[in-house]
């Protein structure tokens, strides 16, 4: 079945520096690679999404990144600010069938001011 | 619009005991997936209910089962609970359409089994 990997576990960054995150899926059949952030205590929310056509998406500070020949795709937050610090998750899944999301273990973001 | 509503929030149960999840989907979705997530760990795919059938399975034993009601809410049923399925139980609903991909959380359910 589907595996994701997520890098690195943890990630410590400054205020205003660059976060990146990356993952790699095993199934090439998936077709779309959403991004969740979690804060402590709370449901995971929806950042970004990217699926299997589109080679990279932004929206204001987030962006995504997809290759499909290498099934890797990343996450990357320019400007961090300290309410960026949650744990964040990406997942992939055929959304063709019935898109049950496969996720990785998820990398825990702190954001020092 | 309410989100994604699921009760309780917070249960705690002993081993051997059986335990029901319930989950009330965005307004107008009809597609509702549960999944378990550990203590610091990504959510597991439990299984997904569409038009009161389940549709996938993920890798869960016979002791996890669910229903999907008419009106689209479902529920999460666990019978003879082991310490292990301690865990946040989170409730995502969709919509069935061509191209609609995005799924809601709810906020999830945390079971403690003692």
């Amino acid at each position: 079945g589907e595996n994701v990997e997520q890098h690195p576990s943890t990630l410590s960054v400054q205020e205003g520096d660059s976060a990146v995150i990356k993952c790699t899926y095993s199934d090439s059949a998936s077709n779309y690679f959403p991004w969740y952030k979690q804060e402590l205590g709370k449901r995971p929310q929806l950042i970004i999404d990217i699926r299997s056509n589109v080679g990279e998406k932004k929206d204001q500070r987030i962006a995504v990144t997809l290759n499909k020949t290498a099934k890797h795709f990343s996450l990357h937050i320019t400007e961090t600010q300290p309410e960026d610090s949650a744990v964040y998750f990406c997942a992939a899944s055929n959304w063709e069938y019935g898109n049950k999301l496969v996720f990785g273990a998820g990398t825990i973001l702190r954001v020092k001011s | 619009d309410a989100g994604v509503t699921q009760s309780p929030t917070h249960l705690i149960k002993t081993r051997g005991q059986q335990v029901t999840l319930r989950c009330s989907p965005k307004s107008g979705h009809d597609t509702v997936s549960w999944y378990q997530q550990a203590l610091g760990q990504g959510p597991q795919f439990i299984f997904q209910y569409y038009e009161e059938e389940e549709r996938q399975r993920g890798n869960f034993p016979d002791r996890f089962s669910g229903h999907q009601f008419p009106n689209y809410s479902s529920e999460l049923n666990v019978n003879a609970l082991l310490l292990g399925d301690s865990a946040l139980y989170l409730c995502a609903s969709s919509l069935e359409l061509q191209d609609n991909t995005e799924a809601f959380f709810g906020q999830g359910t945390r079971l403690t089994v003692v």
